[in-house]
């Protein structure tokens, strides 16, 4: 069965450094997201994406981060500064079209810890 | 705004137990809510989603139920097994991208 895929599964970093966290959604959907889920919190939406293009955003998706689909098969959040807040599982997900009644497949999730 | 609240947050219950897991929403102009379970330190894994014109969906030993007017879904699960132990979250969808995250019910089942 197809699946989200996410790299590194864990990821620690200096705070100030860049980091790269890096998804496949599942082939021939068009539809790809982010969210975080701190420890303890609820999991929070950060970004949707689409045709190249941002869709929808949240207040928590600040200029600190970006998104890229570089090729045909990967999808990255980019985290410019990373700040101690930013420690957290990232998950990226996939959906076929976008629409209001599709699934939203979840990858594995990213850990970082910034120290 | 819409806020998502999940009850209990923990449960633990012998194995064989039938029980059900609570979500409530406070505005009921949703599209859809989904069901997902999270394994320690692991990705969130669909279980069901339900259309907000729908009623209920089952799968397997689970079955979900929403009620959109009064905002409320649960979660049933039959003849309980120590590997539905699980944290399970649900989520819903308004005319947004965004899934909207409940906190979660932390299940236990024990032999």
């Amino acid at each position: 069965e197809p699946e989200v895929t996410q790299t590194p599964s864990h990821q620690v970093t200096q705070m100030g450094q860049e980091v790269i966290l890096r998804c496949v959604p599942i082939s021939n959907h068009l539809y790809f997201y982010w969210y975080r889920q701190i420890l303890g919190q609820k999991v929070e939406f950060l970004v949707s994406f689409y045709n190249n293009e941002i869709s929808e955003k949240s207040e928590i998706f600040d200029d600190q981060f970006s998104v890229e689909r570089p090729d045909g098969s990967n999808f990255t959040l980019k985290i410019r500064s990373t700040k101690l807040e930013d420690s957290a599982m990232y998950f990226c997900a996939s959906s076929a079209y976008g629409g209001q009644g599709e699934t939203q497949y979840f990858g594995p999730g990213t850990r970082l810890l910034v120290l | 705004k819409q806020e998502v609240t999940q009850i209990p947050a923990a449960l633990s219950v012998p194995e064989g137990e039938n029980l059900v897991l609570n979500c409530s929403f406070t505005d009921s102009a949703i599209y859809n809510l989904q069901w997902f379970r999270q394994d320690p330190g692991k990705g969130l894994t669909s279980l069901l989603l339900i259309q907000s014109s729908q009623r209920e969906q089952t799968s397997g030993r689970l079955n979900a139920s929403l009620d959109k007017s009064s905002g409320r879904s649960t979660l049933y699960i039959a003849a309980s097994q120590p590997g539905d132990s699980a944290t399970y979250l649900c989520a819903v969808r308004q005319n947004t991208d965004k899934l909207i995250f409940g906190t979660g019910t932390r299940l236990q089942v024990f032999p």
